[in-house]
């Protein structure tokens, strides 16, 4: 089954505290993004990659990081979560960069 | 950079009614253009799409579009809505000037259906 697979589904942590939310796709897609979506603000686009070791930024890419060095996995980093980050993220993959994206079924991210 | 604007954040019909949910862009290179559906709880689905060819578009569901070029216009619309419709609705774009690689969504309509 194509899937987009996101993990954790749920995160209660704390300021400061690194984490990471795993992304992996199984339709060899070559792109890849991760979005986080807040009420009355639709889905911004955080970061997204072409391909392997091809990174950029999207609208909102501040206090994240990417990595890109397999095909399927595309990780979301958070190096110093803090509080404005709290929000449901959503890993999506698609053909190319014009193509429809498929999604995961996000992460809730709580930073307290 | 590109913008999507969504006409009115919530809408409301009757079961039976005719939906309507706007969507502007503002490239005037037409780019590629979504709809997308989000359930409570769920990822987004893809509803339906235009990259190039006849500007009136069929998706899942009953869900058609109409790519209007002079309007920098892609509206969804459904002729009789159902109760199992009510959820919310994003409009997208890609390519076109300014955009590069990036997706661009609106803010969103929820739908709600009133039986």
């Amino acid at each position: 089954e194509a899937q987009v697979t996101q993990n954790p589904r749920y995160l209660i942590t704390v300021t400061g505290k690194k984490l990471t939310v795993t992304c992996s796709q199984n339709m060899n897609h070559e792109y890849m993004s991760w979005y986080r979506q807040d009420p009355g603000l639709g889905l911004r686009q955080i970061y997204y990659s072409m391909n392997v070791e091809v990174t950029d930024k999207g609208d909102v890419p501040e206090g994240y990081k990417v990595s890109r060095k397999e095909k399927r996995n595309f990780p979301l980093i958070l190096e110093s979560p803090s509080p404005n980050q709290t929000s449901l993220y959503f890993c999506a993959s698609s053909y190319n960069g014009n193509q429809p994206q498929h999604f995961g079924d996000g992460t809730r991210l709580s930073i307290l | 950079a590109q913008s999507v604007t969504q006409l009115g954040s919530h809408v409301s019909v009757s079961e039976g009614a005719l939906v309507l949910l706007r969507c502007n862009y503002s490239s005037s290179v037409p780019p590629y253009l979504f709809w997308y559906v989000q359930y409570p709880n769920q990822g987004l689905q893809l509803l339906l799409k235009y990259t190039t060819g006849a500007t009136l578009v069929k998706g899942i569901n009953g869900f058609e579009a109409e790519f209007k070029k002079s309007e920098t216009s892609f509206h969804l619309t459904k002729p009789s809505a159902h109760m199992s419709d009510a959820a919310e609705y994003f409009c997208a774009v890609s390519g076109g000037i300014g955009s590069g690689n990036q997706f661009y969504f609106g803010t969103g309509t929820s739908l709600t259906v009133i039986p």
